[in-house]
């Protein structure tokens, strides 16, 4: 079974341009978060979805930061105007809502974003 | 709030060596408790979980107990290798399925 799948795996920005991110999950899964890992600090939730609704995103900076699930299966991540402090790799996960592995979360192998 | 606090890193041992790396936790209630492991260049995986106390998770060797008295989930391992080289976070979840993570602790195992 394939994995959580992110696109691209590194971006170099400088500050005040735009970059985005991809996400497709594991097939199935109906949950899907994203989360942002400062160096030396653990990840930190930014927003979650169920299919295409979403659950939590009190932590977003929506003034800069936004994300949409469309269709319920891919993501993106939008940061616009990038800043400094937003360097960070920024991880997509999915979880299924039913079977064995209800509500585990499946991590894809994140995308490092430097501004410059 | 809810929060994980975590040994601070990094940690070098010789291969053969024991392993303990400290988790406490902060939370109202009870959540289940889980520690990730990243390895170089790949993604989050989970390598242990518990869900109520006094639970003992286990996995490729680690073992990390639920102690609700203490608040804790401290990792152990008793003899690691070096491919156990990685970053190991701690973590809690309650039902909105939100993961808190700590800062990660670093590991690097000699050969």
């Amino acid at each position: 079974e394939a994995g959580v799948a992110q696109s691209p795996r590194y971006k170099i920005i400088e500050k005040r341009q735009s970059v985005a991110f991809w996400c497709n999950p594991i097939s199935g899964h109906a949950t899907l978060y994203w989360y942002q890992q400062i160096l030396g600090q653990g990840p930190k939730l930014l927003i979650q979805f169920q299919n295409n609704g979403v659950v939590d995103d009190s932590q977003l900076p929506k003034d800069r930061f936004s994300a949409e699930r469309l269709k319920g299966v891919d993501s993106t991540l939008k940061i616009q105007p990038a800043k400094l402090e937003d360097s960070a790799v920024y991880l997509c996960a999915s979880s299924p809502t039913s079977g064995g592995l209800v509500n585990e979360q499946f991590f894809g192998p994140g995308t490092r974003l430097t501004v410059l | 709030g809810n929060s994980v606090t975590q040994m601070e890193g990094p940690v070098t041992l010789s291969e053969e060596a024991f392993l303990t790396i400290n988790c406490t936790y902060t939370a109202t209630g009870y959540p289940s408790l889980f520690w990730y492991v990243q390895y170089p260049g790949e993604g989050l995986q989970l390598l242990l979980k518990a869900t109520k106390a006094d639970d003992k998770g286990s996995n490729k060797g680690f073992e990390a107990t639920y102690r609700k008295e203490t608040t804790s989930f401290h990792l152990e391992k008793g003899s690691v290798q070096v491919s156990d080289s990685a970053v190991y976070f701690c973590a809690l979840r309650f039902n909105d399925y939100k993961l808190s993570f700590g800062a990660g602790t670093t590991v690097t195992v000699r050969a």
